[in-house]
């Protein structure tokens, strides 16, 4: 199986902090890589698909790059309702896909 | 409004079955594939099984095959997953989850349940 990393595994920052979250790969999966949003006790959202498609509704300060093995998720100025756990899925290695372990997103 | 709701989980004893159900609403269930995606307590993501549009074609992770089977009824817009042989470990809230791709799994989950608990203890 591809395994994902992310980096950091908890960052704190403050609103309307720019801010990235690295996503890696183990091997190279070209764009096949999502990005979720999770708060807590709800379902994961997609925010971006195949490594920078923006999902309809998400807000246009979320942004999504990278191809091969590092991503990036750029929040560009943190709102109040952006702290939360994020997390990459990559979908080259199907049906077997898998998760990055999550990067928590906290209030400084 | 697109509409996922599991229903099914609870609390069973280790070795015991239980099968959890997911009613869709709001969207042409017979043209999305259809995933169930799980988070054990205070952890990540594991992607569980997917079945195709059609029933047809169905996968699963490591950890869950050949005791659990995904199934599908379109006529019903119905979602379900047979869990036998629980262990400790498949305790968890199980979603269901439908892919972003119409008739060809993408593989990318759009739109999600709210979750049901299974808790599998002695």
């Amino acid at each position: 199986d591809i395994q994902m990393t992310q980096s950091p595994s908890s960052l704190s920052a403050s609103v309307g902090d720019r801010v990235t979250i690295t996503c890696r790969a183990s091997q190279s999966i070209s764009t096949y890589l999502n990005w979720y949003q999770q708060k807590p006790g709800k379902a994961p959202k997609l925010l971006i698909s195949a490594a920078s498609n923006l999902q309809s509704g998400v807000p246009s300060r979320f942004s999504g790059s990278g191809s091969g093995t590092d991503f990036t998720l750029t929040i560009s100025s943190l709102q109040p309702e952006d702290f939360a756990t994020y997390y990459c899925q990559q979908t080259y290695s199907t049906p077997r896909v898998t998760f990055g372990p999550g990067t928590k997103l906290e209030i400084k | 409004q697109v509409q996922l709701v599991e229903s099914g989980g609870g609390v069973v004893q280790p070795g015991r079955s239980l099968r959890l159900s997911c009613a869709a609403s709001g969207f042409t269930f017979s043209n999305y594939g259809m995933h169930w995606v799980r988070q054990a307590p205070g952890k990540g993501l594991e992607w569980v099984a997917d079945i195709s549009y059609d029933g047809n074609n169905k996968h699963y992770a490591d950890s869950v095959k050949g005791r659990f089977t995904i199934s599908r009824d379109n006529p019903k817009n119905t979602l379900h997953l047979q869990m036998n042989s629980l262990r400790a470990e498949d305790t968890a809230v199980y979603y269901c989850a439908k892919d972003l791709g119409w008739i060809l799994l993408r593989r990318a989950f759009d739109m999600w349940g709210q979750g049901t608990m299974v808790t599998v203890s002695s």
